[in-house]
This record gives structure tokens, C-alpha cells and sequence, in this order.
């Protein structure tokens, strides 16, 4: 069964960057069946696709943070991660990594990690 | 980008009562429509995926149905622990984006 769980700093100053790591494990992070992506939740609030990477690398992200946002992959260690530059109080959400299985051109997110919260504040 | 309408956001039922959560898209998303289960303080959970497909586990009581813009996830009988907060979420082009969620509460 895969699992997936983040890590990384719980609280971040505003003006730094952000910087989270899924761990993937039961299954391997470059099987040509899933991408993985990043989704955050502010509290009380609905979810809100990051970005996404391929095992190859290839990245897509929202265009809403596009600037600010790099998502990267290391096989090696079955890890992808998240950076997130220059943030502000409204970068304050739970963090969750999640992988996609594709099946023909559909995907869709059936493995989540726990989630991490973490908060920009001085 | 595509935005993805939720109707409605909360709705209180009881056990054993049929409901039925709409999700509308700004534009057709074909059948690239998936469904998601989200209790508090845990991630979401995949129920229907290409709109209409049951994700292995996930009981026959949930169904969903539609095509390019709208779109129905139906709970047959409510059981005790489907009260939770739904979510759709269209897969058809990125970003990816997410209905605001409908909240579904014990009456």
C-alpha cells in the first residue's frame, strides 16, 4: 500500500521561503502510473491544487503561484518536494502531498499524505 | 481556468436519507470530474473518480453521475459515519481546481 508523509518546518517567517518533502513508500515514486502534486488548505477553507511533477521531472503548477512555486523530484530517494518563495500570512494552510493515478486520460488523487500545517508568522 | 461550483454548502440529514450533492463547472470538463470525503483533521479520500466510477473500497452507496458541466454525487443511505465535507474536483485541464465544499451535517 503506498503511503505518503510529509516533512519539513512548521512555522516560517514571512518574506522565506517555504520547504516541505513527501516520502513515498510501498511503491515506487517513478512507476509511470501516478504524478504527484502538492495541495494546500488554509483553516476553514477549501483545497487548492499547487503543482505537480513527473518521475521524468516535468512540472506543472497553478498559475496563482506559478511565480513563487518550485516542485522537484529525487528518485533516488523516492521524495518530492515544495518550495515556496517569498511567503505571507495567506501562504498559512495544512500542506498535503498527493499522488495521481492515471488511468487512460483520466487522473485522479488516491493517495494523500496526513497533511503538515504550517504557519508564516514572525 | 475552471471554476467549480458546489450546491449546496451545507446540508443537514439523517441517517438513512438519500442525498444528493450537485458540482457545476464554469466550462464542459467532459467526464473528468472526480469525488472526494473529507472528515476533520484528516486528508480527503478519492469516492468517485471520471465522474460515475466507484474507487475500489468505497461503498455502493455512493454513486455519481453526469457529463460536461453538471455533475451529482448521491449518498443512497445515510450511514453515521458518511457526515463529513465533499468535495468535487475537475481533472479535465490545469490548474486543477476544487469545488468550495458542501458540508454535510447530522439533522
Amino acid at each position: 500500500q503506498v503511503q505518503l508523509q510529509e516533512s519539513g518546518p512548521g512555522l516560517v517567517k514571512p518574506s522565506q521561503t517555504l520547504s516541505l518533502t513527501c516520502t513515498v513508500s510501498g511503491g515506487s515514486i517513478s512507476s509511470s502510473s501516478h504524478y504527484w502534486s502538492w495541495i494546500r488548505q488554509p483553516a476553514g477553507k477549501g483545497l487548492e491544487w499547487i503543482g505537480r511533477v513527473y518521475a521524468d521531472g516535468s512540472t506543472d503548477y497553478n498559475p496563482s503561484l506559478k511565480s513563487r512555486v518550485t516542485v522537484s523530484v529525487d528518485t533516488s530517494k523516492n521524495q518530492f518536494s515544495l518550495k515556496v518563495s517569498s511567503v505571507t500570512a495567506a501562504d498559512t494552510a495544512v500542506y498535503y502531498c498527493a499522488g495521481a493515478a492515471r488511468s487512460g486520460s483520466y487522473s485522479f488523487f488516491d493517495h494523500w499524505g496526513q497533511g503538515t500545517l504550517v504557519t508564516v508568522s514572525s | 481556468d475552471i471554476q467549480m461550483t458546489q450546491s449546496p454548502s451545507s446540508l443537514s440529514a439523517s441517517v438513512g436519507d438519500r442525498v444528493t450533492i450537485i458540482c457545476r463547472a464554469s466550462q464542459s470538463i467532459d467526464s473528468y470530474l472526480n469525488w472526494y470525503q473529507q472528515k476533520p483533521g484528516k486528508a480527503p479520500k478519492l469516492l468517485i473518480y471520471a465522474a460515475s466510477s466507484l474507487q475500489s473500497g468505497v461503498p455502493s452507496r455512493f454513486s455519481g453521475s453526469g457529463s460536461g458541466t453538471d455533475f451529482t454525487l448521491t449518498i443512497s443511505s445515510l450511514q453515521p459515519e458518511d457526515f463529513a465535507t465533499y468535495y468535487c474536483q475537475q481533472s479535465y485541464t490545469t490548474p486543477y481546481s476544487f469545488g468550495q465544499g458542501t458540508k454535510l451535517e447530522i439533522k
